[in-house]
This record gives structure tokens, C-alpha cells and sequence, in this order.
């Protein structure tokens, strides 16, 4: 019964280090979404995934940041050569189907990157 | 460009009183409207939807509204209660939503 799981939820890197972050949806969903959180901003899209498939990135930015759900395992958030302004609060939520009864998406505890 | 709205940055309500939070939207093709709630270094927690064919989805002390027309939505909480103090964001969309900024609700014991 375990919900949408992130890790790390603390990441510190040095400007330049890579950060990967993995989310594990909900079990029996199959979509996940990527969502990062600027301080005092809201929740910004980036990705939606499905299995093996990126549907939309129109919310990644064009260099350094890469997504992927892999049949098997996680979903993986890949920031390469980072700056500091890619600090902030990084959230993943998952659903069972796009046309969900509801319109929910169940969102993970985040994981906090600083790049320092 | 933001295609959705809240205004209200903050807002201040006394226990037992109605506290209603303000969204707008720009994009009148959007299916879903859902609101959540989110306390520090916690990911948001949904808290109630409305589908664009309904105009009111209530849940327990939570009722939300939906004027197409004006597009605009809101969140009645009754009674507020100290528990409730939290940011709520309003998001909206189809598969990929939009999150407003946040209004930050305080409710005073």
C-alpha cells in the first residue's frame, strides 16, 4: 500500500556533479510526472512518462535534464552538470490512466536538491 | 504566462469561519480542475476535483466551484479549523496540469 516513493529526498551536489532522482509510483500506475517546485514558486511541469515512453517534456529544459521509465525499475529524473539554479524541490506523482475518474495525481514526499 | 492564477498570496481566517480561496484560469479546454494541499517539506495532498462539466463537487467541509464562464474556481472550507493552516495550489488541465502559485490559508484558534 506504499504511495509514490522518492529518493533521495535530500540531494547535495556541486556545481557540475550530475544528480539522478528516482520515483516509484504508486503499485497498479502506470504514468508518472515530474514536477519541480522553485522557493515561493509553484509546481512547474517538466515530463510525463508512461513505460518506456516520454508522452510530453515541453516542461523540460532543452540541455542538462533527461527523464526515463524504464519497463523495469524506477523512474529516473537526470540532471547533468548542474548550477545553482537547479536547486529546488523536485516532485514526482503518478496515476493510474489519464482519464482517471477523479483527475488525480498522487504526489511523492520530493526530493530536495542543492547545489551548492 | 501563467494559465493559472491565484491571486491571493495569503489569506487569514478565524476557526469555525468560511475560508474561500480564488483561482482563474486562461485556457477554456482544460478537463480537470483539482485542488491541493501542501505543508512544508511534504509533497501536496489532493483534497477534491471537479470536472468541466460540473459547476459544484463537494466533500465533507470541502466544496468546490467552477464558473466556465468566468473561468474561474474556488475552494470553500466549512468550518476552517487550525488544521487546515497549509498552502493550497489550484491546478488545472487534462493529463498534464498546471499549478497555480499557492495561496497560503492561516486559520487563527
Amino acid at each position: 500500500n506504499a504511495g509514490v516513493m522518492q529518493n533521495p529526498r535530500h540531494l547535495v551536489r556541486r556545481r557540475g556533479q550530475e544528480a539522478r532522482l528516482r520515483c516509484s509510483p504508486m503499485k497498479g500506475h502506470s504514468h508518472v510526472y515530474w514536477y519541480r517546485q522553485l522557493p515561493e514558486e509553484g509546481l512547474k511541469f517538466m515530463v510525463y512518462l508512461q513505460k518506456e515512453n516520454i508522452i510530453d517534456e515541453s516542461g523540460m529544459p532543452k540541455e542538462r535534464f533527461s527523464a526515463e521509465f524504464p519497463k523495469e525499475g524506477p523512474s529516473i529524473l537526470r540532471i547533468q552538470q548542474v548550477v545553482r539554479g537547479d536547486s529546488a524541490a523536485y516532485f514526482c506523482a503518478s496515476s493510474p490512466d489519464t482519464i482517471a475518474n477523479t483527475g488525480e495525481l498522487f504526489f511523492g514526499e520530493g526530493s530536495r536538491l542543492t547545489v551548492l | 504566462d501563467q494559465q493559472v492564477k491565484q491571486n491571493s498570496p495569503s489569506l487569514s481566517v478565524q476557526e469555525g469561519r468560511i475560508s474561500i480561496l480564488n483561482c482563474d484560469y486562461t485556457n477554456s479546454m482544460f478537463d480537470y480542475f483539482l485542488w491541493y494541499k501542501k505543508y512544508p517539506a511534504e509533497g501536496p495532498t489532493f483534497l477534491i476535483s471537479i470536472s468541466s462539466i460540473k459547476d459544484k463537487n463537494e466533500d465533507g467541509r470541502f466544496t468546490v466551484f467552477l464558473n466556465k464562464s468566468a473561468k474561474h474556481l474556488s475552494l470553500h472550507i466549512v468550518p476552517s479549523q487550525p488544521g487546515d493552516s497549509a498552502v493550497y495550489f489550484c491546478a488545472a488541465g487534462t493529463y498534464k496540469y498546471i499549478f497555480g502559485t499557492g495561496t497560503r490559508l492561516k486559520v487563527l484558534a
